[in-house]
């Protein structure tokens, strides 16, 4: 079954310090998207990219972060300079042809990347 | 302000019996409401969806309601399994023209053998 891969699957960095998370979303999918989820809280949504270019971002996706998709396979979140606070887990997720026409968006996640930041 | 609650305390229950999870939403006109499972360390993963004008869904052991006048959904597994044991989110997909899921706390949910 296709998956979306994540790497690094745990990555530890110094405040300050720039990180960037990878994914590849699944190959035929349209919308793609990066949550975050601080230890025992809820999944958030951070931004949304569709057409190369952001669809919609939350409050916490502020100057410090930005996505791109260099390669029409590999989609980023960069970090530029990381703070306590962003330590996480990272989720990346897309959105299939069928439920993105049907409204219903179903969601595929990745396994997530889990960030320290010291 | 905008709420998507469920219980935060976990639910235990014996192997063999129906779970019922609970979420309720506050100040959202979601066009669809849809469950997930998440295992520790893991993404979520998608079990079940329903629409607005749907009462209940059902796809093997598991039942969504949504009643959209209490603003709420009840995700029921029946037959329960200690392999169920995971933390069950819901998340909801509204009616705008923006495409993110909005997810709720999520309930932790233990069955004992």
């Amino acid at each position: 079954e296709p998956e979306v891969t994540q790497t690094p699957s745990h990555q530890v960095t110094q405040m300050g310090q720039e990180v960037i998370l990878r994914c590849v979303p699944i190959s035929n999918h349209l919308y793609f998207y990066w949550y975050r989820q601080i230890l025992g809280q809820k999944v958030e949504f951070l931004v949304s990219f569709y057409n190369n270019e952001i669809s919609e971002k939350s409050e916490i996706f502020d100057d410090q972060f930005s996505v791109e998709r260099p390669d029409g396979s590999n989609f980023t979140l960069k970090i530029r300079s990381t703070k306590l606070e962003d330590s996480a887990m990272y989720f990346c997720a897309s959105i299939g042809d069928t439920t993105l026409i049907s409204g219903a968006n179903v969601l595929t996640f990745g396994a997530g990347s889990r960030l320290t930041v010291l | 302000s905008q709420k998507i609650e469920q219980n935060s305390e976990a639910l235990n229950i014996q192997e063999g019996k129906t779970a019922t999870l609970t979420c309720n939403y506050t100040n959202y006109s979601p066009a669809y409401l849809q469950w997930y499972r998440q295992d520790p360390g893991r993404g979520p993963v998608f079990l079940l969806l329903i629409r607005e004008n749907e009462k209940e869904k059902r796809k093997e052991r598991l039942k969504v309601t949504f009643d959209t006048t209490l603003k709420q959904s009840l995700f029921h597994i029946t037959a329960s399994q200690p392999a169920d044991s995971a933390t069950y989110l819901c998340a909801l997909k509204m009616n705008t023209g923006f495409q993110k899921l909005v997810f709720g706390t999520g309930t932790r949910l233990l069955v004992s053998p």
